[in-house]
């Protein structure tokens, strides 16, 4: 089972372009959570996909969108990027109709210039 | 609303030093607590859990209690070694609409010297 996986690693955008990180949830999960982590902070929690719809979202604007595939693999889009938007961002998979705990991925590193 | 407020560090022992992070949680409803370990460049490991008030969760030789008269979830080792050098975050979940969100605290960097 290679657990949850992110791509790319790392990655670097200017200022205002556009920016899409993939996740591949574990096997058996259906649900996807996306967070972003700041440098020295905590996961803060962005939105969750299930049955390919946003089914929560936390406090972020507009310009941060999603998608879920049949396969359950997620995508996070975030427009008109600011400096503000560099950041360590993960993505967790579970089940929620079999009550499991969520499995991180490694993360994808976005640094905006 | 729903919060996790952690111990400041950063937390720098010695090895077989005993372990203490305080976390404390603010919850609509009646939570479930974590407690997560980040190692240098990678993501979120689960460490340990407890679904109910006074549940102890374990692993590795850590542990936490679950003080519902407390609203508390405090980490513990009684002898640290190098390897557990890392970030820990304290996090919680509640159910209904936000069934699966986690609640972080904003971590506590643990460094151990040999």
């Amino acid at each position: 089972d290679a657990g949850v996986t992110q791509s790319p690693t790392h990655l670097i955008k200017t200022r205002g372009q556009q920016v899409t990180l993939r996740c591949s949830p574990k096997s058996g999960h259906d649900t996807v959570s996306w967070y972003q982590q700041a440098l020295g902070q905590g996961p803060q929690f962005i939105f969750q996909y299930y049955e390919e719809e946003e089914r929560q979202r936390g406090n972020f604007p507009d310009r941060f969108s999603g998608h879920q595939f049949p396969n359950y693999s997620s995508e996070l889009n975030v427009n008109a990027l600011l400096l503000g938007d560099s950041a360590l961002y993960l993505c967790a998979s579970s089940s929620l109709d079999r009550g499991t705990e969520a499995f991180f991925g490694q993360g994808t590193r976005l640094t905006v210039v | 609303g729903n919060s996790v407020t952690q111990m400041e560090g950063p937390v720098t022992l010695s090895e077989e030093a005993f372990l203490t992070i305080n976390c404390t949680y603010t919850a609509t409803g009646y939570p479930s607590l974590f407690w997560y370990v980040q190692y240098p460049g990678e993501g979120l490991q689960l460490l340990l859990k407890a679904t109910k008030a006074d549940d102890k969760g374990s692993n590795k030789g850590f542990e936490a209690t679950y003080r519902k008269e407390t609203t508390s979830f405090h980490l513990e080792k009684g002898s640290v070694q190098v390897s557990d050098s890392a970030v820990y975050f304290c996090a919680l979940s509640v159910g209904g609409s936000t069934l699966g969100r986690l609640y972080f605290g904003r971590g506590t960097q643990l460094t151990v010297w040999p």
